[in-house]
């Protein structure tokens, strides 16, 4: 079993949707990130968490501690939203080491 | 402030050479990670250097090598290329590295051997 669980694997929907990626991990971590990658390979960090909720824009991201759960919600999508959302973990094992999910691949259909 | 500059952009080499990569990371960061994503296993840590000084690593064989300068540059060497190596070579930078450091990625240098 990955360390890391993304779900769902791939995600289509229409434009204006609401959108949520979930993201389970099994160990203990410090801090836990959430990535996009456009075709073509570049990654933007998007966040950056260790506790409760992080807003950008139509972007928002939380996590529960507890429960070793974090979602990305993406409010009013557009299809320039579309692109691989990763979540990865600083395991508290190994500090300087990201552990990667396998990727929400989301297409956002106008 | 420039981004995080991988070198090249894209590489073909043959089965048996060597290669090497190189990342500028954004300026004042010290810390410099590489990533190799395939198709097949995603996304995987290579190793993380620190003011010179590599500071982990991850489950490569001993033909992926790296190192950073005293500019905080780095490069990753990969030595008798095979074609497995095929991938996205991805470098990330922080200020500092470690557990609560944001990690700034490059655009990758996609690199396939034949």
């Amino acid at each position: 079993k990955n360390e890391v669980e993304q779900s769902p694997q791939n995600l289509t929907a229409q434009e204006g949707e609401f959108i949520t990626i979930n993201c389970s991990y099994s160990v203990g971590i410090s801090a836990l990130h959430w990535l996009q990658q456009h075709p073509g390979g570049g990654i933007v960090s998007l966040f950056m968490l260790s506790s409760g909720k992080k807003k950008h824009g139509r972007l928002i991201a939380t996590i529960n501690i507890q429960e070793k759960h974090s979602s990305l919600h993406i409010t009013a999508s557009h299809p320039r939203d579309s692109a691989v959302y990763i979540c990865a973990v600083r395991n508290l094992q190994g500090a300087q080491k990201l552990v990667f999910g396998q990727g929400t691949r989301l297409t956002i259909n106008p | 402030k420039a981004g995080v500059t991988q070198t090249p952009r894209y590489l073909i080499k043959t089965r048996g050479q060597q290669v090497t990569l190189s990342c500028s990371p954004i300026s004042g960061h010290r810390s410099v990670s590489w990533y190799q994503q395939t198709p097949g296993q995603g996304l995987q840590f290579l190793f993380e250097y620190f003011s010179e000084t590599q500071r982990n690593k991850g489950n490569f064989p001993g033909r992926f090598s790296g190192r950073q300068f005293s500019n905080s540059r780095s490069e990753m060497n990969v030595s008798t290329l095979e074609l497995g190596d095929s991938a996205l070579y991805l470098c990330a930078s922080s200020p500092l590295g470690g557990e609560r450091s944001e990690a700034f990625f490059g655009q990758g240098t996609r690199l396939t051997v034949v």
